[in-house]
């Protein structure tokens, strides 16, 4: 079992609809959990960290974390085209592990 | 502007001919670290370092040395490079640690034939 899992994807979603991207973690004694955007050939940036159970909301963006049953997810609201990249779910115990990222295509 | 930056962008080599990919940064960042990311794997990370002459093994150190001799740059040297290190290479700083506080760099593409 991978330490970070995310959904294989691609994620294609229409525009205006919400995407839904998940991510599962295997040591129960993380305690930061992060999502990264990257847009094709480009570097990773943080658009999302989250600590404590429940939803954290950004803007369009909500991070939602169940440290019981050892999850979390992104919610994109009114998804747009421009949101169309590589998401990448890391979480933090003693050290920062990345999932293998998950594709996300908003199409017009 | 606060960046950190990479050099080369781009590098296509032979195995076992040493190469140095170069990371600055000018925002006077405590700890530095590097990244590889391959297909299905994610970001896995190499090197770090907390502070000037401190480093320490990532999850995949073998074949990978690295130096901090100054605070801006943290140098990834390739002594003897082999085809299964053929990938992306990212160079990350941040303040304290903290990721949610890390740049990023451009990347480097290394293809060793």
């Amino acid at each position: 079992q991978k330490e970070v899992e995310q959904n294989s994807g691609p994620l294609s979603v229409p525009e205006g609809a919400i995407a839904s991207l998940n991510c599962t973690y295997s040591d129960r004694g993380s305690q930061s959990f992060f999502w990264y955007r990257q847009y094709s050939g480009k570097s990773p940036e943080l658009i999302m960290f989250i600590y404590s159970n429940g939803d954290k909301e950004d803007g369009r963006f909500t991070a939602q974390l169940n440290k019981a049953s050892q999850y979390v997810s992104l919610l994109i609201r009114d998804s747009q085209p421009s949101d169309s990249a590589t998401y990448l779910c890391a979480v933090q115990g003693g050290k920062l592990i990345f999932g293998q990222g998950t594709e996300l295509s908003v199409k017009p | 502007e606060a960046q950190v930056t990479q050099n080369p962008r781009y590098l296509i080599t032979v195995t076992g001919k040493k190469l140095t990919v170069t990371c600055s940064q000018n925002m006077n960042h405590e700890y530095m670290s590097w990244y590889r990311q391959d297909p299905g794997l994610g970001l896995r990370q190499i090197y770090y370092s907390m502070n000037v002459e401190v480093t320490d093994k990532g999850d995949v150190p073998e074949g990978y040395k690295v130096s901090r001799k100054e605070k801006r740059n943290f140098p990834l040297i390739l002594e003897s490079p082999s085809p299964n290190q053929t990938s992306l290479y990212f160079c990350a700083s941040s303040l304290t640690g903290t990721p949610n506080e890390q740049f990023f760099g451009p990347g480097t593409r290394l293809t060793v034939l």
